[in-house]
């Protein structure tokens, strides 16, 4: 079974900052890696996805994530952070595309400071 | 718009009362699950049904129960026999190898 790591339950950065929010997983098998946000009193909006293909991922609203398949990482970045993106962002990882599968990690609720 | 509504937002119940939560998809989705959310978790797999009168337990499916009588619908039962029922409850659907689509979750309060 997949586990996956976010490190850091809340993260700050100054608006105008580098956001990186950390995703380790644990796999035996080539994952399909997720990160979801969630506005407060929402349901979970899809960021973007890994599943096979080209390692640097481009999702909505400026943010982006690499795998790294040494690392078993799958960090989120957006070069400069803005008040709309403070949030939770989750990170989600399943051995196949069966959402049955999917296994979320616990969190990271980003602060952008003015 | 297609999507996922879930009623209502906010739900209060007394202990020992069983509550059921409402998910509609208009998203011609065959799968669909709900979760539970609890501060500081991730999300954990309550029960999902990929056919109409289909349904699997998930990972936390004690306590609750469900049906899926029509593909769009999904309701969730929240019955007595669940001790720690207060939570965010979310519905998502999907198809095939697609990614989940969620709704705008439901949040359960039993004092």
């Amino acid at each position: 079974a997949q586990s996956v790591t976010q490190l850091g339950s809340h993260v700050s950065v100054s608006e105008g900052a580098l956001v990186l929010l950390r995703c380790n997983y644990s796999s035996s098998v080539p994952p399909y890696l997720f990160w979801y946000v969630q506005y407060p009193n929402q349901g979970l909006q899809l960021l973007l996805k890994y599943t096979t293909g080209a390692t640097l991922v481009k999702g909505i609203n400026g943010f982006e994530a690499e795998f790294k398949k040494s690392e078993t990482s799958f960090h989120l970045t957006k070069p400069s952070a803005h008040m709309s993106d403070a949030a939770e962002y989750f990170c989600a990882a399943g051995s196949s595309g069966s959402a049955r599968q999917l296994t979320f990690g616990s969190g990271t609720q980003l602060t952008v400071l003015p | 718009d297609g999507g996922i509504t879930q009623s209502p937002k906010y739900l209060f119940r007394k202990e020992g009362q069983n509550v059921t939560l409402s998910c509609e998809q208009n998203l011609n989705h065959d799968a669909m699950y709900w979760y539970r959310q609890d501060p500081g978790q991730g999300l954990r797999l309550i029960y999902y049904s990929q056919i109409v009168n289909d349904f699997q337990k998930g990972d936390i499916a004690e306590g609750y129960s469900v049906s899926r009588e029509k593909k769009e619908s999904f309701p969730l039962t929240v019955t007595s026999a669940q001790k720690n029922p207060t939570a965010f409850y979310l519905c998502a659907s999907s198809q095939e190898h697609s990614p989940l689509h969620f709704g705008n979750g439901t949040r359960l309060t039993v004092t």
